[in-house]
């Protein structure tokens, strides 16, 4: 599998419910990040965990971080149809010590019905 | 709030022109990236920018690609010579900090379709 792979690839719920949405990574990360993407437009930076962190809240998203499993998971509480988009998860590895690069994954794409 | 603009928002073009893309980073950023997005398809780096030259490459970013900062403020993606693969959703992000790795930030896009 490729370095942020986002698991499942369409999730689709009812307004109110939650929704989770995984990332698994394969090398050692110095942070990773969840973007959003409403259909057409550019991605939306949410939230950015760092691999010493374990958990994040921003709102109604909670993001936890797994470094021994390489995982990440994206909670969306108490959807809205707004949530509506796809979202991605990106990789950030440093490759020195002033630089580093992103490495998105594929997406899930989530609908929210009314 | 700051954001990143770019132009133009899409681009039709026949194959073998030259395209240039345009993108106005934040304006106290200091890395600067190139993406695509293939119509259904993942994000996928192309190239990073950090004080005036390239710091890293895809295997998509060919000699058919080149970057530029021309000024203090615009950064461009020239397509040589487009090919028909070459249609897809082209995203411009910039970031400060001190790594790269941080908060990217991405415009709207410009949208390019070669025919």
């Amino acid at each position: 599998s490729q370095q942020g792979e986002e698991d499942p690839q369409a999730l689709s719920i009812q307004e109110g419910e939650n929704a989770t949405m995984n990332c698994s990574y394969k090398t050692s990360i110095n942070n990773l990040q969840w973007y959003r993407q409403n259909s057409g437009r550019g991605l939306v930076h949410l939230i950015l965990i760092r691999s010493n962190e374990r958990e994040k809240h921003s709102g109604r998203l909670r993001v936890t971080l797994d470094t021994s499993k390489k995982s990440s998971s994206l909670l969306i509480t108490a959807s809205r149809a707004a949530d509506t988009a796809s979202y991605f998860c990106a990789t950030a590895i440093l490759l020195t010590d002033s630089w580093g690069k992103f490495q998105f994954g594929a997406g899930t794409q989530v609908v929210v019905t009314p | 709030e700051p954001e990143v603009t770019q132009t133009p928002s899409h681009q039709v073009t026949q194959m073998g022109q030259e395209v240039i893309l345009r993108c106005v980073p934040i304006s106290n950023h200091l890395y600067f990236y190139w993406y695509r997005q293939i119509l259904g398809q993942k994000v996928e780096f192309l190239v990073s920018f950090y004080n005036n030259e390239i710091s890293e490459k895809s295997e998509i970013f060919d000699d058919q690609f080149s970057v530029e900062r021309p000024d203090g403020s615009n950064f461009t993606l020239k397509i040589r010579s487009t090919k028909l693969e070459d249609s897809a959703m082209y995203f411009c992000a910039s970031s400060e900090g001190t790594s790269g790795t941080e908060t990217q930030y991405f415009g709207p896009g410009t949208r390019l379709l070669v025919l």
